[in-house]
C-alpha cells in the first residue's frame, strides 16, 4: 500500500491550459503539503493544510489553488499554465508538526510546452 | 528567518570512499534537524534526524551530529556504496512551530562509481 500517492505521475500540456494533480495519503495524518522542486532540485513549500484548513500559503500565484475535501486528500489545480510552472510537484503529509517528519509522494512531473 | 545551507554538488566518489556533506543552519529557536534522501525517480524519504544539541542521528551507515556551537549537522558515511547514489537534503524544523514546516537546503547530488 502506497502511503502517499499522487496522480498523474507525468503531465505534459500546453501553455494556457488548466490542470490538476491529486494526492491521497492513507497514514491517518492530519497535515498535508505541496512542494515544488525545480530543475536544480530546489524544494520550496507552496501550501500546507491541517485538517482541511489552509495554514501555509507561500506567495504562490493565484493561478495555483489547493483544495482539501477531507484530511486524507489534497489536490492542486493550476490555471493558465506558464512555462515556468514546469517542475516536479511533491505532495507530503505529517502527523501534527512537532517532529517535522514528512512523508512524500513520488512526485508529479509537469511539463508545460 | 530560518534557513539551511549545504555544500553544493555534485559529489562523485568511488565505492568504499568516505563521505561528508556539510550542512549549517540558521534558526531563531531550537530546531530539529534532518537529512532526507531522494533516490532517482522517487520522492524524498527521511534518512535520519536529531532533535536536540549533541544528539546523533544514524541510519544505513550514515551519521550526523547536531552541533549547536557550530550550527552544523554534517552527514557522514565511512564507506559509500553504489546504491547510495542519490540527492541528499539537509532540513530543519522549528520546534516552536506546530505546522511541521521544513526548511530544505538546496540538495547535494552524490554519485558513487563501482
Amino acid at each position: 500500500d502506497t502511503a502517499v500517492s499522487q496522480t498523474p505521475k507525468y503531465l505534459v500540456t500546453q501553455m494556457g491550459n488548466d490542470k490538476s494533480i491529486k494526492c491521497e495519503q492513507n497514514l491517518g495524518h492530519d497535515t498535508m503539503y505541496w512542494y515544488k522542486q525545480d530543475s536544480k532540485k530546489f524544494l520550496k513549500i507552496m501550501f500546507s493544510y491541517n485538517n482541511k484548513e489552509l495554514i501555509i500559503n507561500e506567495t504562490v500565484p493565484n493561478r495555483f489553488s489547493p483544495k482539501s475535501p477531507d484530511k486524507a486528500h489534497l489536490n492542486l489545480h493550476i490555471n493558465s499554465l506558464e512555462l515556468g510552472d514546469s517542475a516536479v510537484y511533491f505532495c507530503a503529509s505529517s502527523q501534527g508538526g512537532v517532529t517535522g517528519e514528512l512523508f512524500f509522494g513520488e512526485g508529479s512531473r509537469l511539463t508545460v510546452l | 528567518g530560518d534557513s539551511v545551507t549545504q555544500m553544493e554538488g555534485p559529489v562523485t566518489l568511488s565505492e568504499e570512499a568516505c563521505l561528508t556533506i556539510n550542512c549549517t543552519y540558521t534558526a531563531t529557536g531550537y530546531p530539529s534537524l534532518f537529512w532526507y534522501v531522494q533516490y532517482p525517480g522517487e520522492g524524498l524519504q527521511l534518512l535520519l534526524k536529531a532533535t536536540k544539541a549533541d544528539d546523533k542521528g544514524s541510519n544505513k551507515g550514515f551519521e550526523a551530529t547536531y552541533r549547536k556551537e557550530t550550527t552544523s549537522f554534517h552527514l557522514e558515511k565511512g564507506s559509500v556504496q553504489v546504491s547510495d547514489s542519490a540527492v541528499y537534503f539537509c532540513a530543519l524544523s522549528d520546534r516552536g512551530s506546530t505546522l511541521g514546516r521544513l526548511y530544505f537546503g538546496r540538495g547535494t547530488q552524490l554519485t558513487v562509481w563501482p
